[in-house]
């Protein structure tokens, strides 16, 4: 699977928009990109995945660049109960490989 | 659903001593992962199951850990002799229709082995 790269932390103010980035330049054309978070002593929680088109739900909104070198997860309007630290994953198969992820915390 | 279940929450026991560690995955999902977390090496694979069948095992540290998945409700972790570097938290997730679909964690086991 390709490696992925993130910012160790991020602060965002709370009810803004938290944009966390994601490197992955040696991403495989079969592999998609998948975000995770995990609250304080909780296991990850899945928050969205895609391919190569922008994806969107309840929880938050995926951008996937043209060349599919980097991704964006928008936390559209951030609040308290989302600091966490978020892994973006990039895989092709079964298997999930966790790295050390973006803490991001929100400031009241 | 009640997602997935594991049991028991904390655990404590003594070095030398046999750990058994349960998980109950999401009915219909037929994929199951054990993971462990510590501070030092952060959250890996440890191994997974589909349909029941171990499918990798790589990630099982030493053949003090071992694994089984006798039916499609019920899995096992268990480590013996259990040693003070086993120490961390166990997660088991488990997964629908193949295992590409988003994966879901249980709360955690956190085994302390003094």
């Amino acid at each position: 699977d390709a490696k992925t790269t993130q910012p160790p932390s991020m602060d965002c103010a709370e009810g803004r928009a938290a944009n966390l980035p994601c490197n992955h330049s040696t991403i495989s054309g079969n592999e998609y990109v998948y975000w995770y978070r995990q609250i304080h002593s909780q296991g990850p929680q899945y928050i969205i995945h895609g391919l190569k088109n922008n994806e969107t739900n309840e929880m938050a909104s995926l951008i996937i660049t043209e060349d599919r070198k980097s991704s964006t997860l928008i936390l559209p309007h951030a609040t308290l109960r989302d600091t966490a630290v978020y892994y973006c994953i990039v895989k092709g198969n079964e298997k999930l490989t966790f790295g050390t992820g973006t803490r991001l915390t929100i400031i009241p | 659903d009640a997602g997935v279940i594991q049991s028991p929450r904390h655990e404590v026991t003594e070095m030398g001593q046999e750990v058994t560690l349960r998980c109950k995955p999401i009915s219909g999902h037929d994929y199951l992962f054990w993971y462990r977390q510590t501070m030092m090496r952060g959250l890996e694979l440890l191994i997974y199951f589909n349909n029941n069948v171990p499918i990798d095992d790589s990630g099982m540290p030493e053949d003090r850990f071992s694994a089984k998945m006798p039916n499609a409700s019920f899995s096992t972790l268990k480590i013996q002799p259990s040693e003070p570097r086993d120490s961390a938290v166990y997660f088991c997730a488990s997964s629908p229709l193949g295992g590409f679909y988003e994966q879901y964690f249980g709360p955690g086991t956190r085994l302390t082995v003094t």
